[in-house]
């Protein structure tokens, strides 16, 4: 079965700073993987997806996540944190394009100035 | 992007009654639909997978006779809460991948569910 493990609960930056979120997957093939922002009492946001090709995806609001395969990772990272991105991310992975999505448990991010 | 809409977007209901929640594809047919609930501060867990023309198939635990799924049409998928309590106040979404899709899944905007 597959599953996500997104390692850090709650994380801080400073305003300005660089950003790493991780997410690790258990899955034996290649699979279609996502990151979603979920601000508080809202629904989500896809950021961006990997379903094949460049490992290094670019997406929305400036984010970017590199899949390794090597490391069954799919990290998202941000050169320079807003105060707006603070919100609930999801890592998500998926067999395929009309199979359910497995989420990881979420991480938050709070930003300060 | 495509777009799924759920009604209502929020609901508040007394124990005991029932709630029905629509997912709808608005552009795109999706012959099949994903229901997900989401408890305060958690992440989303699969309930059930809606088939179009065929019975819903729920995820372990799930109780089935509780949260009925019809999947009307190619555009349409419900989920009712019956006899609902205050244990099944959650957030509810729906996803539908395209029919003819190239792998992305679309997501409603979400269903909160208040029982009192």
């Amino acid at each position: 079965a597959q599953s996500v493990t997104q390692p850090d609960i709650h994380i801080t930056v400073s305003e300005g700073a660089s950003l790493e979120l991780r997410c690790n997957y258990s899955y034996g093939a290649t699979p279609y993987l996502f990151w979603y922002v979920q601000s508080p009492g809202q629904g989500l946001q896809l950021l961006l997806k990997y379903f094949s090709g460049d490992t290094l995806v670019q997406g929305i609001k400036g984010f970017e996540a590199e899949f390794k395969r090597s490391q069954s990772s799919f990290n998202l990272r941000k050169p320079s944190v807003h105060w707006s991105d603070a919100a609930e991310y999801f890592c998500a992975v998926a067999q395929g394009g009309d199979t359910p999505l497995v989420f990881g448990k979420g991480t938050r991010l709070s930003v300060i100035a | 992007g495509a777009v799924v809409s759920q009604h209502p977007s929020r609901v508040i209901c007394k124990s005991g009654t029932s709630v029905k929640i629509e997912c709808r594809s608005l552009d795109f047919q999706a012959t099949t639909m994903f229901w997900y609930r989401q408890f305060p501060k958690q992440s989303l867990m699969l309930m059930a997978t809606s088939n179009e023309g065929s019975k819903a198939t729920y995820e372990q635990g799930v109780e089935k006779d509780k949260f009925l799924i019809n999947h009307a049409s190619l555009t349409l998928s419900t989920l009712t809460v019956t006899s609902a309590h205050p244990e099944d106040s959650s957030f509810y979404i729906c996803s539908a991948p395209p029919t003819r899709g190239r792998g992305e899944q679309f997501f409603g905007p979400g269903t909160r569910l208040t029982v009192l």
